[in-house]
């Protein structure tokens, strides 16, 4: 069964360090989401890609963070400089359409 | 606004017991989606189900059931006889009709305890 995938899935950092994660959507999906998952929360979109075109980035930090899925396949999430506040689960989600969303493993960010 | 409330934070079970999880959501589209996922301390968000603003026929899967009733706004999960591999964070969401985008609860603890 195809499967979103995530690396790294766990990052230990710095504070004031660049972080990136990579996503891999399931083949076909044109729709990927970043979404960020704060210890004891539910999960928060912080950006929509419909193939390589953004959709919604409203809740997307962009003075520090960063999206892009340029050949509208694989995704990559930047954080600089990560800030204490950024240690969370960032999960990556793919969807053949605007319906049902599957979900990789996550990567589980620690900034220190 | 859209939102999705999950009043209960931890549910606490003995196995065999029934479980009733409850998500109340709020929205003002007329066409959206609402889902359930189990996210297990591994933390991958497993999806479990899907129900569209239009079908309100209630839905059983094995020993999980769901009741979606518009006219409370309310999507329920129910677990007969619970087991404890059920033991996870349950999540309720909102989908947008026209985006896709979703809105999730803040999460159900369910413990079940042998």
């Amino acid at each position: 069964e195809a499967e979103v995938a995530q690396s790294p899935r766990y990052k230990i950092t710095e504070k004031s360090q660049a972080v990136a994660f990579w996503c891999d959507p399931i083949s076909g999906h044109a729709t990927l989401y970043w979404y960020r998952q704060i210890l004891g929360q539910g999960p928060e979109l912080l950006v929509q890609f419909q193939d390589e075109s953004v959709v919604d980035d409203s809740q997307l930090p962009k003075d520090r963070f960063s999206a892009e899925r340029l050949k509208g396949v694989d995704s990559t999430l930047k954080i600089q400089p990560a800030e204490l506040g950024d240690s969370a689960m960032y999960l990556c989600a793919s969807s053949p359409s605007w319906d049902t969303q599957y979900f990789g493993p996550g990567t589980r960010l620690t900034v220190l | 606004a859209q939102k999705v409330t999950q009043a209960q934070t931890e549910i606490s079970v003995v196995e065999k017991e029934d479980v009733t999880l409850d998500c109340v959501y709020e929205t003002r589209d007329t066409t959206y989606y609402l889902f359930w996922y189990k996210q297990p301390p591994s933390g991958e968000l497993v999806f479990l189900i899907r129900r569209n603003s239009f079908d309100e026929q209630n839905e059983i899967s094995g020993r999980y059931s769901w009741n979606f009733q518009k006219s409370t706004s309310s999507f329920n999960f129910t677990i007969t006889a619970s087991q404890v591999v059920d033991s996870a964070v349950y999540f309720c969401a909102l989908g947008s009709g026209n985006t896709g985008k979703l809105i999730f609860g803040q999460g159900t603890t369910l413990q079940v305890k042998p």
